[in-house]
C-alpha cells in the first residue's frame, strides 16, 4: 500500500542530544513537509522541500535541521539547539506543492528528558 | 505574509444537528487553494474538503459542505447531521500557487459532538 511512514512512533532522548526523526513515502510525490504540533498552536512548518536536493526554511526552523537526498525520504534532525523539542511531529507530502493537498504520516512523539 | 485564522478553540454540538466551524485567511495572492483538514484522536490528519479560489461554486463532500467567501477572506465547514465519530481538531489550511508555496495552517477548533 502506498503511503508515509514515520518512524519511529515515540522517541525519548536526553537533553542534548540529536535525534533524526525518519520520514519515507512511496507515492511518487515531489513535495515533503515537516510539521510541528503543540498544543494550542496548530501546525508550525519546520522544513520543506519541493523537489529533490532542495528544501526552505519553514516558520520555526531554528534548531532543526533536514536532507533531501531522495526522493522517498525527507529525514529531520533535531539538534541540540532546539530549545524546546519536546513535541508532536508530522511529515507530509504533496504531488504538486502549488496546488495538491497533503498526506500525513501517523506521526512522532518526540519527549526529551 | 499569509496567515489562517481560526478563532474558535473549541465547539459542541448535538449529534445529528449541524455545526459550522469559521476560518479566516490573509493572502495578497489571487489564486490559492484552501482546505480543511480533520485530526481525530488517533493523531492522524485526514483531508475533509477541499476548495479552489477560482471555483465560486462551494465544495461539498457528503455531510461535509464549505461557505467560501472570497471577498471576505472567509472559509467556513458546515458539518451536516453530525455524527459522534466527526469528534476531533480540525484545522483550516491555506495553498498558494507560485514559488515557494507552502501548506499553512490554523490553530485548530476542537469539536466534541454530544451524544
Amino acid at each position: 500500500d502506498g503511503g508515509i511512514t514515520q518512524s519511529p512512533k515515540y522517541l525519548f532522548r536526553k537533553e542534548g542530544q540529536n535525534v533524526t526523526l525518519s520520514c519515507e513515502q512511496n507515492l511518487n510525490h515531489d513535495a515533503m513537509y515537516w510539521y510541528r504540533q503543540d498544543p494550542g498552536q496548530g501546525l508550525r512548518l519546520i522544513y520543506y522541500s519541493q523537489i529533490v536536493n532542495d528544501f526552505q526554511k519553514g516558520d520555526i526552523a531554528e534548531g532543526y535541521s533536514v536532507s533531501r537526498e531522495k526522493k522517498e525520504s525527507f529525514p529531520l534532525t533535531v539538534t541540540s539547539a532546539q530549545k524546546n523539542p519536546t513535541a508532536f511531529y508530522l511529515c507530509a507530502s504533496s504531488i504538486d506543492p502549488d496546488r495538491d493537498e497533503a498526506f500525513f504520516g501517523q506521526g512522532t512523539r518526540l519527549t526529551v528528558v | 505574509a499569509q496567515t489562517v485564522t481560526q478563532s474558535q478553540p473549541e465547539m459542541s454540538v448535538q449529534e445529528a444537528e449541524t455545526v459550522t466551524l469559521s476560518c479566516t485567511y490573509d493572502t495578497s495572492e489571487s489564486n490559492y487553494y484552501l482546505f480543511w483538514y480533520k485530526q481525530p484522536p488517533s493523531r492522524q490528519m485526514i483531508l475533509v474538503i477541499r476548495q479552489e479560489a477560482y471555483k465560486q461554486q462551494n465544495a461539498t463532500e457528503n455531510r461535509f459542505s464549505v461557505n467560501f467567501q472570497k471577498a471576505a477572506k472567509s472559509f467556513s465547514l458546515k458539518i451536516s447531521d453530525s455524527q459522534l465519530g466527526d469528534t476531533a481538531m480540525y484545522f483550516c489550511a491555506f495553498i498558494n500557487t507560485g514559488a515557494n508555496s507552502k501548506l499553512t495552517f490554523g490553530k485548530g477548533i476542537t469539536l466534541s459532538v454530544r451524544p
